[in-house]
């Protein structure tokens, strides 16, 4: 079952935070984030696993919470380049099944 | 390779033709996925295979469509008398492990169309 992500878009200034969230109807084994800029293909961020543990580097970062079947990517002090569609892939069984995405577009 | 290679990046067909697309994952990635996306939206899963073995093929959308992967590298999505609701960026998208920890490397898709 499709995982459901929210905010549909967001629109920053530079420097600015951002939180993502995708939750999921099913029980989750993983949560995967990537990003995808126009024209491109998507690009892998993060893998977060059972145990709610919070992953990053630099200035992004996400958790996941199992019982609640969610997860949160987290964009702090944004920068130009993080402009572009985030999609959350959810591990319920052995596939990996994505979201409609979030667009996030920042403003210099 | 250095990436995953998808030929070809452009195909326009006629409805009612077959069309084959071709995937050429990373050297050395057991796991293979087939996914479509339409324009503004997400991957939409197809198929998946470990290795030469197709583990899942939920995802395809009717008997037209099948994929395989006879030697465990190469992999083909085979689309059957196209039709025009067919047309769509298809990638592909191969990995070093299996869907809980291997992170999914994207190939530039092909795009079909058709008329």
């Amino acid at each position: 079952q499709q995982p459901v992500q929210s905010p549909q878009a967001v629109i920053l200034r530079e420097g600015e935070d951002a939180v993502i969230n995708c939750s999921s109807s099913k029980a989750l084994y993983s949560v995967h984030w990537y990003r995808q800029k126009h024209g491109e293909a998507p690009v892998f961020l993060m893998i977060l696993l059972k145990g709610g543990e919070q992953k990053g580097h630099e200035k992004i970062s996400a958790s996941f919470n199992e019982k609640k079947q969610q997860s949160s990517l987290y964009l702090t002090a944004s920068q130009l380049s993080y402009s572009g569609t985030y999609f959350c892939g959810t591990v319920g069984d052995d596939k990996i099944i994505f979201g409609k995405g979030t667009r996030l577009h920042i403003l210099p | 390779g250095a990436g995953v290679s998808q030929s070809p990046r452009y195909k326009v067909t006629k409805r009612g033709q077959d069309v084959a697309l071709r995937c050429d994952p990373i050297s050395g990635h057991v796991s293979l996925y087939w996914y479509r996306q339409a324009l503004g939206q997400g991957p939409e899963f197809l198929t998946y295979f470990n290795y030469e073995a197709q583990q899942d093929k939920s995802g395809l959308p009717n008997d037209r469509f099948s994929a395989e992967r006879p030697e465990g590298s190469i992999s083909t999505l085979t689309i059957q008398r196209t039709e025009q609701r067919d047309s769509a960026m298809y990638r592909c998208a191969s990995s070093s492990a299996g869907p809980n920890t291997g992170e999914l490397f994207f190939g530039e898709g092909s795009r079909l169309t058709v008329l």
